[in-house]
């Protein structure tokens, strides 16, 4: 399984980009980077995934380096209600077909007014 | 109009106790996921189901037995509770088991907490 490796903690201000990196140097060719995020008390929620190209949608956008070994999230307009744990997770494959997600510790963004 | 919901939000309980945790999601899916969150915060699966059958079981002592009534809904039943067992544990669902680039939905969480 390629694991990912991740910054502790972040800080942002309001308003600005929020740039959060990860790095999954072991990554294997058909395995997509997730990002999710979990806010203070809810549920993890889905930000968005790529396998080589980057990608935008309305939350985010992924850039993921051409070699695949690291990518960053970028929250082009950071608010106070983006402060989570930020997720970086390399899908893990079991062993009768199933995938589950393999949570790491996750970097904790703080946007500050 | 709830994608993931559980029931119930929070859970206190004694040491020794059995208990359930329901989880139902609308939005049509395959596969459900029990996650479970401990004090440090590190996020594991449990457990997953697909169409009513047991596909993913990591190593939970067996007091934890998940149980798929139908596709829409996962319970997990706890017997002989102990104080390790307190964490918060998540509901997920999927579309489907087999795709790689398939999305979880995760419910609010469940807090249990054992005394």
């Amino acid at each position: 399984d390629a694991k990912t490796t991740q910054p502790t903690s972040m800080d942002c201000a309001e308003g600005r980009a929020a740039n959060l990196p990860c790095n999954h140097s072991t990554i294997s060719g058909n395995e997509y980077v997730y990002w999710y995020r979990q806010i203070h008390s809810q549920g993890p929620q889905y930000i968005i995934h790529g396998l080589k190209n980057n990608e935008t949608n309305e939350m985010a956008s992924l850039i993921i380096t051409e070699d695949r070994k690291s990518s960053t999230l970028i929250l082009p307009h950071a608010t106070l209600r983006d402060t989570a744990v930020y997720y970086c997770i390399v899908r893990v494959a079991h062993s009768n077909s199933g995938y589950a997600l393999n949570f790491g510790k996750g970097t904790s963004l703080l946007v500050t007014p | 109009d709830t994608a993931v919901s559980q029931t119930p939000k929070y859970l206190v309980t004694q040491m020794g106790n059995d208990k359930s945790i329901k989880c139902e999601q609308n939005l049509g899916h395959d596969t459900m996921y029990w996650y479970k969150q401990d004090s440090k915060k590190f996020l594991k699966i449990m457990f997953s189901y697909n169409n009513k059958e047991l596909i993913i079981n990591e190593t939970v002592p067996n007091r934890f037995s998940p149980k798929s009534p139908d596709k829409a809904h996962l319970n997990l039943h706890i017997n002989s509770l102990e104080l390790g067992d307190s964490a918060v544990y998540f509901c997920a669902s999927s579309l489907r088991r087999d795709l790689s680039t398939d999305t979880q939905y995760f419910g609010p969480g469940t807090r249990l907490t054992v005394l």
